[in-house]
């Protein structure tokens, strides 16, 4: 399809375990973002993209958090020793510059 | 900072209901303005957007005009429709040249026959 995909679409894993988030942006689209939507944190900006580079790195909320773009295409966020309080819905987003963002279904991840 | 506040929910209304779901938020200078929806089980959708002051964004029949003087940006719609249910987050575009946006907490509207 011509939309923003996001893989997996659910993931449950364990306290500790590290875990890799997946998001391909809509062809042609430069800009890429990563949201967070957690029930007691409401929508949260984590990371922006620029083409590979990430200018704007200011609310990955710990060092765990980590995040790369290749080819100014695919991106992933990876949560190392995942925590509790991570569970949440990661929700990616395309654009083209100056313009309205485009998002994904989102991954939901439960950490038990 | 720059934030946004929306009005808590939830919003409970009958169809043909006149819908009001407020929206300020706080910023230096002017930023773009949104209002995005969330329908169950789906991603985030833009619904309207308003890029400048006086600007009214509209789309299936909902507005919301951007007034500086109130640092607002109201969602209204006349008549609601029971597909009108989900949950509508104003946002607006963070401080910086990043286009990263600001989400108030979201609303979530029922709508019931």
């Amino acid at each position: 399809g011509a939309g923003v995909s996001q893989s997996p679409s659910n993931k449950v894993t364990e306290k500790g375990k590290d875990v890799e988030l997946r998001c391909d942006p809509i062809s042609g689209h430069t800009a890429l973002y990563w949201y967070r939507q957690s029930l007691g944190q409401g929508l949260e900006f984590l990371i922006y993209f620029q083409g590979n580079s990430a200018p704007d790195k200011s609310g990955l909320p710990s060092d765990r958090f980590s995040a790369e773009r290749t080819g100014g295409s695919v991106s992933t966020l990876t949560i190392q020793r995942t925590q509790q309080e991570d569970s949440a819905v990661y929700l990616c987003a395309s654009s083209l510059p100056a313009q309205p963002q485009h998002f994904g279904d989102g991954t939901r991840l439960s950490i038990l | 900072g720059n934030s946004v506040t929306q009005m808590e929910g939830p919003v409970t209304l009958s169809e043909e209901a006149f819908l009001t779901i407020n929206c300020t938020y706080t910023a230096t200078g002017y930023p773009s303005l949104f209002w995005y929806v969330q329908y169950p089980g789906e991603g985030l959708q833009l619904l309207l957007k308003a890029t400048k002051a006086d600007d009214k964004g509209s789309n299936k029949g909902f507005e919301a005009t951007y007034r500086k003087e109130t640092t607002s940006f109201h969602l209204e719609k006349g008549s609601v429709q029971v597909s009108d249910s989900a949950v509508y987050f104003c946002a607006q575009i963070g401080s910086g040249n990043t286009g990263k946006l600001i989400f108030g907490q979201g609303t979530t509207l029922q709508v019931k026959p």
